[in-house]
């Protein structure tokens, strides 16, 4: 299967710095990216779609000026989270499909994001 | 609103027992239910998948059954081990429009 890698694996940040976070599709083209967000023992919930050389998309609810997308090849996407606080703690997860039709989607291994 | 409804939440099973997930869906659009698998502190791994051109797909002991007219489909892991304990979501999409929509996830425990 493919391989999409996401680093780092996890962080702990302090209140209000940023945190980068990398998705990377290793063995095939991405035209898209999507980033989640799971908190503990609950399901995970789409944040935005990325996709390469345009603006993300992001879901209702999800602040774009928080949650800072770029996918600016078709192997790496990267989301920041401005001015963390410590609601924003959660583990977040990136998915990577290929381009093409009838596709699978495939799971980075997610980050663990503790502001503290 | 896309909603794809999982049930049970949680689920004991025996050893070498059967254990069924469900898992129902309102968008007719969709086109492809995969399965995930998920460990804690993990990302979710594809475990496997299904057309809705198939009402069943087997793979080792993992098998989906899909009842189109009822929008259902549900997982049923035979002879079930200890390492198979991991939390479970069903998901569905249509290709056109790329995203997932999953399911609330079943935790999965398979004791000894």
């Amino acid at each position: 299967g493919a391989v999409v890698s996401q680093h780092p694996s996890w962080v702990i940040c302090k209140s209000g710095t940023s945190v980068k976070i990398e998705c990377r599709s290793l063995d095939f083209q991405a035209t898209t990216m999507f980033w989640y967000r799971q908190f503990p023992k609950q399901s995970l919930m789409l944040m935005a779609t990325s996709n390469e050389g345009s603006k993300a998309t992001y879901e209702q609810g999800v602040e774009k000026d928080k949650f800072l997308i770029n996918h600016a090849s078709l192997t790496l996407s990267t989301l920041t989270v401005t001015s963390a606080h410590p609601e924003d703690s959660s583990f977040y997860i990136c998915s990577a499909r290929k381009t093409g039709l009838n596709t699978e989607a495939f799971f980075g291994q997610g980050t663990r994001l503790t502001v503290v | 609103q896309q909603q794809v409804k999982q049930s049970p939440q949680s689920l004991i099973v025996q050893k070498g027992g059967i254990s069924i997930i469900n898992c129902a869906y309102e968008n007719t659009a969709f086109d492809y239910f995969p399965w995930y698998q998920q460990f804690p502190g993990k990302g979710p791994a594809l475990l496997i998948a299904i057309r809705p051109d198939v009402s069943e797909k087997k793979e080792g002991r993992f098998t989906i059954s899909f009842n189109k007219s009822a929008k259902q489909f549900s997982l049923h892991i035979m002879d079930s081990q200890p390492g198979d304990s991991a939390t479970y979501f069903c998901a569905a999409t249509n290709n056109a429009g790329n995203m997932l929509t999953f399911g609330g996830g079943t935790r999965l425990m398979v004791k000894p």
